[in-house]
């Protein structure tokens, strides 16, 4: 079974660029998950996704940030303008995500590194 | 802000011995869940406990949930090199559906 594919792996940037990181779910996978990860700490959740629909995005920075789910398969999430704090991992995750309060485990994908200079 | 605390933040041992991380939390949590996380494979489910029960077990892992005193420890047994990693606790809240809040992490070394 294919993993959660991310792609680039790796970025940099200047602030006040824009960039977009692209993520493609396990198949079937329901909900997807972006998370932020700064080094140094755990992962925290920007935006969540059950099919093509926002769950959760009460911590996504909205003036910056954005993210999609167009079709209810793969997802991409935008910074605009970057700033030096966005330095860090940013990680995509699916599950099977049947109902609101599933405990399904989430599987994560490898990471887009992103450093802002 | 963070809903989990691991505890010890760093932890090293010699191969053949047992580790042992802990997790505090603050809130009512539906299950906790424990990953870990290294350079070669990314960040990895491990067990996931719920909120009903008391002690799991997945082959050299033990996890114990104790709700009253919002806690959980992650026991490895027999500990081998590659499981030189961070380990983080996620908690699963009542009011949160799915999300998942992860602590900061305990970074264990296993030394040959």
């Amino acid at each position: 079974e294919a993993g959660v594919a991310q792609s680039p792996r790796y970025k940099i940037i200047e602030k006040r660029q824009s960039v977009a990181f692209w993520c493609n779910p396990i198949s079937g996978h329901a909900t997807l998950y972006w998370y932020q990860q700064i080094l140094g700490q755990g992962p925290k959740l920007l935006i969540q996704f059950q099919n093509n629909g926002v769950v959760d995005d009460s911590q996504l920075p909205k003036d910056r940030f954005s993210a999609e789910r167009l079709k209810g398969v793969d997802s991409t999430l935008k910074i605009q303008p970057a700033k030096l704090e966005d330095s860090a991992v940013y990680l995509c995750a699916s599950s099977l995500g049947r109902g609101w309060s599933s405990y399904n485990e989430q599987f994560f994908g490898p990471g887009t590194r992103l450093t802002v200079l | 802000s963070q809903q989990g605390e691991e505890d010890p933040q760093a932890l090293s041992i010699q191969e053949g011995e047992n580790a042992t991380m802990n997790c505090s939390y603050k809130t009512s949590i539906n299950n906790l869940q424990w990953y870990r996380q290294n350079s070669g494979r990314g960040l990895v489910h491990l067990i996931l406990i719920r909120s009903n029960e008391r002690e799991k077990h997945s082959g050299r892992l033990r996890v114990t949930l104790d709700t009253s005193k919002k806690s959980s420890s992650l026991l490895i047994t027999a500990s081998r090199a590659a499981d030189t990693a961070s380990y983080f606790c996620a908690t699963g809240g009542e009011t949160s559906g799915s999300r998942l809040t992860f602590g900061e992490g305990t970074q264990l070394t296993v030394n040959p």
